[in-house]
């Protein structure tokens, strides 16, 4: 596609339910990252796939959450037991080669999660 | 610890006059700065980016200056449009080597553009 797509754009559950969001970067980006934004704040990172693997997931909060990427292209960030503090939006992004100074990152619209 | 920064939340600006919104970083090994845009309902938007070898950067309208004495970031829009009101983000990479793609945003500046 043209851009990055997220879906769904919107996802409302209940505490304690599994969530699961979905990622489709540009076609060709080798890189994708996976980022939280809260209300009122700046995206915060959680995990970073080249390729297949999981190069950095030093941001995932704890061991609720999961990502995949298992073909090198989409990528699903699981949520298990899903907690009212998860609520936020979550932001995928891609780019070519994965090293940030190389150029930009093409971010998603995103997929509001609210947890009631 | 490491963190990015804003010094204002909102700035309110008349249209066609110049726009200077303000980042504060505290991690002195960081190499590289992006500023983005974000808009209502979307995902944040490159606007450009500089590496700390430099100073200044310029793009079509905006610019970038970087003051590692003080660890200081600007983003100066030049002759504000209606369109360019949004949330301006800064954001660092973490790693030195620019090998993770893992970057600290700041918590963003609202820009408003008065007619």
């Amino acid at each position: 596609g043209a851009g990055v797509s997220q879906t769904p754009s919107n996802k409302v559950t209940e505490k304690g339910k599994y969530v699961e969001l979905r990622c489709d970067p540009i076609s060709g980006h080798t890189a994708l990252y996976w980022y939280r934004q809260s209300l009122g704040q700046g995206p915060e990172f959680l995990i970073y796939f080249q390729g297949t693997g999981a190069a950095d997931d030093s941001g995932l909060p704890n061991d609720r959450f999961f990502a995949v990427r298992p073909e090198g292209s989409v990528s699903t960030l699981k949520i298990q037991r899903t907690e009212r503090g998860d609520s936020a939006v979550y932001l995928c992004a891609s780019s070519l080669s994965g090293d940030p100074t190389a150029g930009e990152l093409f971010f998603g619209e995103g997929s509001r999660l609210t947890v009631l | 610890g490491e963190s990015v920064g804003l010094h204002l939340p909102t700035l309110s600006v008349q249209e066609g006059d110049n726009s200077i919104i303000n980042c504060a970083y505290s991690n002195s090994a960081s190499d590289y700065f992006i500023w983005y845009k974000q808009e209502s309902g979307k995902g944040p938007q490159f606007i450009i980016d500089i590496r700390s070898n430099m100073d200044k950067r310029q793009g079509q309208r905006v610019t970038v200056l970087l003051n590692k004495t003080v660890k200081h970031l600007s983003l100066q829009i030049a002759a504000t449009q209606p369109g360019d009101s949004a949330v301006y983000f800064c954001a660092e990479n973490v790693d030195g080597s620019g090998n993770t793609g893992k970057l600290i945003f700041g918590q963003g500046t609202t820009l408003q553009v008065k007619p």
